[in-house]
């Protein structure tokens, strides 16, 4: 597609309840990001995909949350049972290629998770 | 390690006044570094980056920023604010694949 597209775009759930994020990146590119952005807090990352790499997940703050992506291309974040700590909007982003080469990083809108 | 640091969660200008929101960076290697801005109540977009050549580097609505490999800096100007100004500003780097954030500014123009 034109830009990186993320639904829902607002998310409203109840503590204790399973939700799932998605991502549909940049046709063509082959890198994609989840950050978290959190009420006063700066972009927070969360998880990495590169092409049929294994993902970087070095950022996921626990085994609650989970992400995959499939087919290259659509990625899905998984948070299981909410808490409220985890209202935040969760951004997604993608970029083309390898290493470390300037490729710019493009934005969805996010999802706003509200966890009541 | 990375890491991004913003000076200043909270910046406040006059119209018409020089705009300067810091950004300082550690990186083993050298970096490529990115500024985003982020519109009430709309995605991050890119504002300007520096991958190589030019250290005074020109981005998008008047906006400008300079790296400085001996201060390990980054920092964002503008000569004269505008009210359309006010919005969140990241600064970012981008190495071994990852993007790494600071934590935001926001700035504030006063009429």
């Amino acid at each position: 597609g034109a830009g990186v597209s993320q639904s829902p775009s607002n998310k409203v759930t109840e503590k204790g309840k399973d939700v799932e994020l998605r991502c549909d990146p940049i046709s063509g590119h082959t890198a994609l990001y989840w950050y978290r952005q959190s009420l006063g807090q700066g972009l927070e990352f969360l998880i990495y995909f590169q092409g049929n790499s294994a993902p970087d997940k070095s950022g996921l703050p626990s085994d609650r949350f989970s992400a995959e992506r499939t087919g290259g291309s659509v990625s899905t974040l998984t948070i299981q049972r909410t808490q409220q700590e985890d209202s935040a909007v969760y951004l997604c982003a993608s970029s083309l290629g390898l290493g470390a080469t300037g490729n710019t990083i493009y934005f969805g809108e996010g999802s706003w998770l509200t966890v009541v | 390690a990375q890491s991004v640091t913003q000076l200043g969660s909270h910046v406040s200008v006059s119209e018409g006044a020089l705009v300067l929101l810091r950004c300082n960076y550690s990186s083993s290697v050298p970096p490529y570094l990115f500024w985003y801005v982020q519109y009430p109540n709309q995605g991050l977009q890119l504002l300007l980056k520096y991958t190589t050549g030019a250290t005074l580097v020109k981005g998008i609505n008047g906006f400008e920023a300079e790296f400085k490999k001996s201060e390990t800096s980054f920092h964002l100007t503008k000569p004269s604010a505008h009210m359309s100004d006010a919005a969140e500003y990241f600064c970012g780097v981008h190495n071994f694949n990852k993007f790494y954030f600071g934590s935001g500014t926001k700035l504030n123009v006063k009429p």
